[in-house]
């Protein structure tokens, strides 16, 4: 099993540059999310999704898009970058009601938008 | 406030040293609580979840105090390979919601 994987694991974007980032799981969890990691923060939650077609908005959703149409996909778009997304963005999913519930996190995209 | 609010350090210990992290939570509806460990420039990966009776994973600790909103992570005899940021991670209430503290960095020193 791979886990979380997470595409691309760097980019670099102009300001005004759209780009899509993609993450996958192999876990047939229901839950994915989407947060940002920034120096002297905890990572923050973008969006989340608790299954196949529903999306809801997390703490810092703004600037960001999202869409789940397979279970095992969780798509996050940035439609016009700015140099304020410039960051470290990790997917993460779990099943709750499992154990503690605990979370399994991708690899992370670090991203640069000049 | 913040809602989980953790010492960012840096706990600069030698080799062999007990060393003890503590972090508070503000909401009292909170569910489940965890240790995740977060190596330079990688993702979050679990240590341990927190239980209210206390657990053990080897030489580490956890302890969950609900009437103080508090939860700790002792490193007994501590490693090299401990070197790493701790995250105190709480979930709920509401099956999605976790919020992640800002990491306590430690550092092992041969």
């Amino acid at each position: 099993n791979a886990g979380v994987t997470q595409t691309p694991k760097f980019r670099v974007l102009k300001t005004g540059q759209s780009m899509t980032l993609l993450c996958a799981q192999d876990m047939n969890h229901e839950y994915m999310y989407w947060y940002r990691q920034d120096p002297g923060m905890g990572l923050r939650l973008i969006h989340y999704s608790v299954g196949e077609g529903t999306t809801a908005k997390g703490e810092v959703p703004d600037g960001y898009n999202v869409s789940r149409l397979k279970k095992q996909n969780f798509l996050l778009g940035l439609e016009s970058a700015a140099p304020s997304q410039t960051s470290v963005y990790f997917c993460a999913s779990n099943r709750p009601g499992q154990g503690a519930n605990e979370q399994f996190f991708g690899p992370g995209t670090r991203l640069t938008v000049l | 406030r913040k809602e989980v609010e953790q010492d960012p350090g840096p706990f600069n210990v030698p080799e062999g040293a007990t060393v003890a992290f503590n972090c508070t939570y503000s909401n009292s509806a909170s569910q489940s609580f965890f240790w995740y460990r977060q190596d330079c420039r990688k993702e979050p990966k679990l240590l341990m979840s927190v239980y209210s009776s206390g657990n053990e994973d080897g030489r580490f600790t956890a302890q969950l105090n609900r009437a103080s909103q508090y939860i700790s992570l002792l490193i007994r005899d501590s490693k090299l390979s401990d070197s790493a940021t701790y995250l105190c991670v709480v979930n709920g209430p509401g099956t999605y919601k976790y919020i992640f503290g800002t990491g306590t960095r430690l550092k092992v020193l041969a």
